[in-house]
C-alpha cells in the first residue's frame, strides 16, 4: 500500500497564482484532512472531510477550498496565492473505526509564495 | 476551544530520560495523543491516552491526568534517532472530529 500520497513535494508560486495540492489515499479511509505547519506553531487544521461529498472548515480555512468527490482524493485549492500561505502542507487520513486521534500523514508539500 | 502548551525545546544526552509535558485547556475532552516528527518528515502517531494513567510502548511512555489537565511523554534510554519534534494533540468533544496540536517540543539528543 502507498498510504497517503501528496503531490507535488515542492512548489514555488507567485502572488496571485492559483494551484491545487493533490492528496490521495489507498486505505479506504473515510476521514481526510489538510494541515499547514509553520515554524513554532505546530499543525493547524485547514479543512477536513468525513466522507465523499462532505467537507467542513478547520481552524484556518481562509484562502483555501476543498472538495471530496471520491473516498480516495481530497485536493486543496489555493485560488489566489499570498505570501502568508508559504508553509508546509500535510494531508492526513484515518479510518472510520479505531482511535480517532490516530492520523496517517502524507510526506508533505513545501509551498513558497513569492 | 482548546489550547495546548508544551516546552519548545529539550536537550539531553544519549541514554538519558526526557519528559515532555503538555498542559491543555478544553471545553470537552476525549484523550491525549502524541506524535513524532523528524526534520523534513511527516508526523507519525506514537500513543494515545483515553484514561488516566501510564501507557508504555517500548522505550516511550505516555501519561494522562484528567483532573490536572496534564499529560507527558517519557522517552527513556535516549538514542540519537530520537532527535525529533514531539507534538501533543487533543480531540475536543465540542469540536467534533477536529484534532488540535500543540506547538511541538524539539528534542535534541547529544552523544
Amino acid at each position: 500500500n502507498a498510504g497517503v500520497t501528496q503531490t507535488p513535494k515542492f512548489q514555488v508560486l507567485k502572488t496571485g497564482q492559483s494551484m491545487t495540492l493533490q492528496c490521495a489515499q489507498d486505505m479506504n479511509h473515510e476521514y481526510m484532512s489538510w494541515y499547514r505547519q509553520d515554524p513554532g506553531m505546530g499543525l493547524r487544521l485547514i479543512h477536513y472531510s468525513v466522507g465523499a461529498g462532505i467537507t467542513d472548515q478547520g481552524e484556518v480555512p481562509n484562502g483555501y477550498n476543498v472538495s471530496r468527490s471520491t473516498t480516495e482524493d481530497f485536493p486543496l485549492r489555493l485560488l489566489s496565492a499570498a505570501p502568508s500561505q508559504t508553509s508546509v502542507y500535510f494531508c492526513a487520513s484515518r479510518p472510520r473505526g479505531g482511535v480517532k486521534e490516530k492520523l496517517f500523514f502524507g510526506s508533505g508539500t513545501q509551498l513558497s509564495v513569492l | 476551544g482548546q489550547s495546548l502548551e508544551q516546552p519548545s525545546e529539550v536537550t539531553a544526552v544519549e541514554g538519558a530520560i526526557v519528559q515532555i509535558n503538555c498542559t491543555y485547556q478544553t471545553s470537552g475532552f476525549y484523550g491525549l495523543s502524541w506524535y513524532q516528527q523528524h526534520d523534513g518528515g511527516a508526523p507519525t502517531f506514537l500513543s494515545y491516552n483515553a484514561l488516566d494513567g501510564l501507557e508504555e510502548t517500548g522505550r516511550f511512555s505516555s501519561f494522562l491526568s484528567r483532573s490536572d489537565s496534564y499529560g507527558y511523554l517519557l522517552l527513556q534510554e535516549l538514542q540519537m534517532k530520537d532527535s525529533a519534534s514531539y507534538f501533543c494533540a487533543v480531540r475536543d468533544q465540542a469540536a467534533g472530529n477536529k484534532l488540535t496540536f500543540g506547538g511541538g517540543t524539539r528534542v535534541l539528543v547529544k552523544p
